[in-house]
């Protein structure tokens, strides 16, 4: 066990729909990001919270967005699902903003778009 | 941004054998250089990192080099075995956030 939760573990939606990814972070961590990796394809970032506030964005689509709650938790939402969205979607968290040692991946959400 | 490119794309060994994969950074201001190891379907684990002023750091049968002046950094394996299969991933650090190289699929034969 990381120490880093996400939930649930698989999805399966249709086209056009809209979920809800959630992740806790490692405790005392700080900074929580996300990434998507698709079949066959290497981590992309999508987007960073440290403490509540966003610190930097990747590649992710205006149809994707995040946020940070005041208990660390970090929840990315998907709308307007499409095929190419089907994907394992990884957060991680780390101690602090500037640092990142101690960077732990979660299990993984795997969404599957029908 | 950062651009962190990974080779070779896939990798086969005998068991044995020593495993050597690299990657190249783009951004000089990056200043830490971790290495994950993810088996399928599960989640990418950090196996040794390394930061920038230092040039190797060992761990048992892994091994990472840093070069700054050219910008890029290697893993080594040693005396790879079965269960060393799996994707690796490098990745440099960039304003706190990790960019990851696009992964390589080593095969370690019996």
């Amino acid at each position: 066990d990381s120490g880093v939760t996400q939930t649930p573990k698989h999805l399966i939606t249709a086209t056009g729909q809209r979920v809800t990814l959630r992740c806790s972070p490692r405790s005392g961590d700080l900074s929580v990001y996300w990434y998507q990796q698709s079949l066959d394809q290497g981590l992309q970032f999508l987007i960073q919270y440290y403490n509540g506030e966003e610190r930097a964005k990747g590649n992710i689509l205006e149809r994707f967005s995040a946020q940070q709650f005041p208990d660390l938790h970090s929840e990315l939402n998907l709308s307007s699902l499409e095929l190419g969205d089907s994907a394992l979607y990884f957060c991680a968290s780390s101690p602090g903003g500037g640092s990142v040692s101690g960077y732990t991946f979660g299990s993984g959400t795997r969404l599957t778009v029908v | 941004g950062e651009n962190v490119e990974q080779h070779p794309s896939t990798l086969s060994v005998q068991e044995g054998d020593s495993a050597v994969i690299k990657c190249t950074y783009s951004d000089s201001a990056s200043n830490y250089f971790p290495w994950y190891k993810q088996e399928l379907g599960k989640r990418p684990q950090l196996i040794i990192d390394i930061r920038s002023n230092v040039g190797e750091k060992k761990d048992q049968r892994i091994a990472v080099t840093l070069n700054k002046t050219a910008k890029h950094f290697s893993l080594h394996i040693t005396e790879t075995q079965p269960e060393d299969s799996a994707v690796y991933f490098c990745a440099a650090s960039q304003g706190g956030k990790l960019i990851f190289g696009q992964g390589t699929e080593l095969s370690v034969k019996p």
